[in-house]
Order: structure tokens, then C-alpha cells, then sequence
């Protein structure tokens, strides 16, 4: 079976620094995607970046980016130049290829990040 | 309305109530997911609803009845509940297909529930 790990209950960082948080994952699948989901304190989860795991490069949105180390089966999420408002919950999250019911996410237990001002 | 919504956002009730949490996509989605979300756990995945079948977490009480009328309605009936089932339930929808390599899940609030 799939599973996430998120190693790092909490993590806090400086504002306008940069941050990075861990996640690996096990599975004996080749095609998978992977996801980095974010639950501000209002609760609603929302996606932040996604990975399909038969692309080398790094995803990356704005100031968000992944390092995503498929042999290693590692996905770090790294925030850069940290803002306010990037404090939240993150949850690292793993799917298999397709949808119907191989499709479900498997998630970590996430990692908490606050922002000092 | 947009996106995904749920009702209530607040429920208390009883062991021996019986209460329904309503979740509702208005993105033109054909799945539809129920997590529970306690503290310090992963999210759970409960139940989902997707091309027409239903599946569902077989380590799930029986006491969670799921509903889906159609496509855009999800249900989540309790009864009997117990104190340990008090969490954050979060409905979540999709776009889903067979042959869609990708489906991104979109997030309703949550409803939170605390059981005495």
C-alpha cells in the first residue's frame, strides 16, 4: 500500500526567507502524481502544486517549487521569499495514475508552517 | 455559489441524534469524496462517488451512511454517533475519467462535528 510521510509537525520560518518541507512517499507504482495542498486557518484546502511523476523537471508556481527526487521518492516543497499568508497547514499527498477508484489521494499527516514577522 | 460548498459548518449533536451533512460542487464535476479530518491524523478518506461507482474505506462505521442523488449533491448521514467521531469532515469533488491522467480534487470548508 501507498503511504506519505511528513516527517516535520511544525516548521517556521521568517518572513521574505525561504522554506522547505519534507515528504516522502513508498509505492511500487511508475505512474503517480503528486500534490502539495495548503489549510489556511479558514479551513479550506486548496491546491498549491502538483508533479506527475514521469516529468523530470520541477514543478514550480510563482514562489513555490518542488524538488522532486523520484529514485530517492522524495518531494520537498520549497516557499520562497515567505509571506504572511503562506502560514497554513501543508499537506503533501500522493495519487495513482488513473481515476475512478485508483484515483483517490493518500495523504500525509502535514506540517505546520508559521511566518514570523 | 461557487466551487465546493458545505452545510452546516458547525454541527453538535448528541450519541443518540441523527443529522445529515450536505455538500454541494457547482463546478460540473462527476466525483465527489468524503474525508474525515481529525487532529493529528492524515486525512481519511471515507467514501467516494465516481464514474458511477461508489467506493468506499472499508475500516468506515457503519454508523456514516453516504448519499449521492446526482452529480452535483453529496450526503453524509450520521447516527449513533460517538465521541470519537468528532472531526472535521471535508467533501471534496473532481473531474474524473478513465483516461484522464490527472484529476485534480477541489475543497469544500468542512463541517466541523463534535459529538458529546
Amino acid at each position: 500500500a501507498q503511504t506519505v510521510t511528513q516527517s516535520q509537525p511544525e516548521m517556521s520560518v521568517q518572513e521574505a526567507e525561504t522554506v522547505t518541507l519534507s515528504c516522502t512517499y513508498d509505492t511500487s507504482e511508475s505512474d503517480y502524481y503528486l500534490f502539495w495542498y495548503k489549510q489556511p486557518p479558514s479551513r479550506q484546502m486548496i491546491l498549491v502544486i502538483r508533479q506527475e511523476a514521469y516529468k523530470q523537471q520541477n514543478a514550480t508556481e510563482n514562489r513555490f517549487s518542488v524538488n522532486f527526487q523520484k529514485a530517492a521518492k522524495s518531494f520537498s516543497l520549497k516557499i520562497s521569499d515567505s509571506q504572511l499568508g503562506d502560514a497554513a497547514m501543508y499537506f503533501c499527498a500522493y495519487r495513482r495514475g488513473f481515476g475512478g477508484s485508483q484515483g483517490n489521494l493518500i495523504f500525509g499527516k502535514g506540517t505546520k508552517l508559521s511566518v514570523k514577522p | 455559489e461557487t466551487g465546493v460548498t458545505q452545510t452546516p459548518r458547525h454541527l453538535v449533536m448528541g450519541m443518540t441524534n441523527k443529522k445529515s451533512l450536505k455538500c454541494e460542487q457547482h463546478l460540473g464535476h462527476n466525483a465527489m469524496y468524503w474525508y474525515k479530518q481529525s487532529a493529528k491524523k492524515p486525512l481519511e478518506l471515507m467514501f467516494v462517488y465516481s464514474l458511477e461507482e461508489r467506493v468506499e474505506n472499508n475500516s468506515v462505521p457503519s454508523r456514516f451512511s453516504p448519499e449521492c442523488p446526482n452529480s452535483s449533491h453529496l450526503f453524509l448521514h450520521l447516527h449513533t454517533l460517538q465521541p470519537e467521531d468528532s472531526a472535521l469532515y471535508l467533501c471534496a469533488s473532481s473531474q474524473d475519467s478513465k483516461r484522464s491522467a490527472y484529476n485534480e480534487q477541489f475543497f469544500g470548508p468542512g463541517t466541523r462535528l463534535t459529538v458529546l
